[in-house]
C-alpha cells in the first residue's frame, strides 16, 4: 500500500542555516505530495503540495520538488529562522478519489537564534 | 472564513465511557476526514464522510464510529473506551475527495484514565 517515509529528527539548526528534510514514498499510480506543518497546541497547516512529477510546491521559503524517478519530495529552506520551529508532516494522498491520506511520522525541527 | 473548529478541545474520560467528537469543517467543504495522532502510532486515517456518506474506513475497530449531516458537520463517537484510545483526534475538512488539500482542525484532546 501507499506509505511515506520521513528522516528521522529531531532536528536542531541555527538561525539561517539551510534546511533539508528528506521524504520519500512507496505508491501506485500518480499519488499528489505535501507538507504540513504543526505547531505547538494546534492541528496541521498545508505548508505545500505538488500533484506531479517535476512540479515544485514553494510558501513561505519552503520549497519541495516532486521527484518521480527517486520517489522522493524532499523539503527545503535556505534560511531557517526561529519562528519555523515546529513539526513537520511529509503526506501523500491517493488520487483515486479518497482523503485517506498516508502521513510520514513527522520531523520535529528547533531553531536556535 | 472561519477555519475547521473541533469541540471540545479536551477531554477526560474513564474507561468504559463512551465519547463524542464535533467537527464543522470550513463553510463550503463537504468533505471531512478524522484522524488520530499518538506518539507512537503518529497520525492515523479513521474515517471520510463525503455528503453524509461514509467514503473511506481506516483500520480501527468498531468502537469508533462517525456521522455527517446535511451542513456537513461531522460527529465521531468512540464507545467503551480503553487507555489506549487517548490521543489527540485532529478533524479535516475538504471541498471534494482525491488529491484536495485538507484543513486540519486545532484537535480535541482525549485522555482516557
Amino acid at each position: 500500500g501507499n506509505s511515506v517515509t520521513q528522516m528521522e529528527g529531531p532536528v536542531t539548526l541555527s538561525e539561517e542555516a539551510f534546511l533539508t528534510i528528506n521524504c520519500t514514498y512507496t505508491a501506485t499510480g500518480y499519488p499528489s505530495l505535501f507538507w504540513y506543518v504543526q505547531y505547538p497546541g494546534e492541528g496541521l497547516q498545508l505548508l505545500l503540495k505538488a500533484t506531479k512529477a517535476d512540479d515544485k510546491g514553494s510558501n513561505k521559503g519552503f520549497e519541495a520538488t516532486y521527484r518521480k524517478e527517486t520517489t522522493s519530495f524532499h523539503l527545503e529552506k535556505g534560511s531557517v529562522q526561529v519562528s519555523d520551529s515546529a513539526v513537520y508532516f511529509c503526506a501523500l494522498s491517493d488520487t483515486e478519489g479518497n482523503n485517506d491520506m498516508r502521513f510520514g511520522a513527522g520531523t520535529r525541527l528547533t531553531v536556535k537564534p | 472564513k472561519a477555519g475547521v473548529t473541533q469541540t471540545p478541545r479536551y477531554l477526560i474520560k474513564t474507561r468504559g465511557q463512551q465519547v463524542t467528537l464535533s467537527c464543522s469543517p470550513i463553510s463550503g467543504h463537504r468533505s471531512v476526514s478524522w484522524y488520530q495522532q499518538t506518539p507512537g502510532q503518529g497520525l492515523q486515517f479513521l474515517f471520510e464522510y463525503f455528503s453524509e456518506t461514509q467514503r473511506n474506513k481506516g483500520n480501527f475497530p468498531g468502537r469508533f464510529s462517525g456521522r455527517q449531516f446535511s451542513n456537513s458537520r461531522s460527529e465521531m463517537n468512540v464507545s467503551t473506551l480503553e487507555l489506549g484510545d487517548s490521543a489527540l483526534y485532529l478533524c479535516a475538512s475538504s471541498r471534494k475527495v482525491g488529491a484536495s488539500p485538507l484543513h486540519f482542525g486545532n484537535g480535541t484532546r482525549l485522555t482516557v484514565t
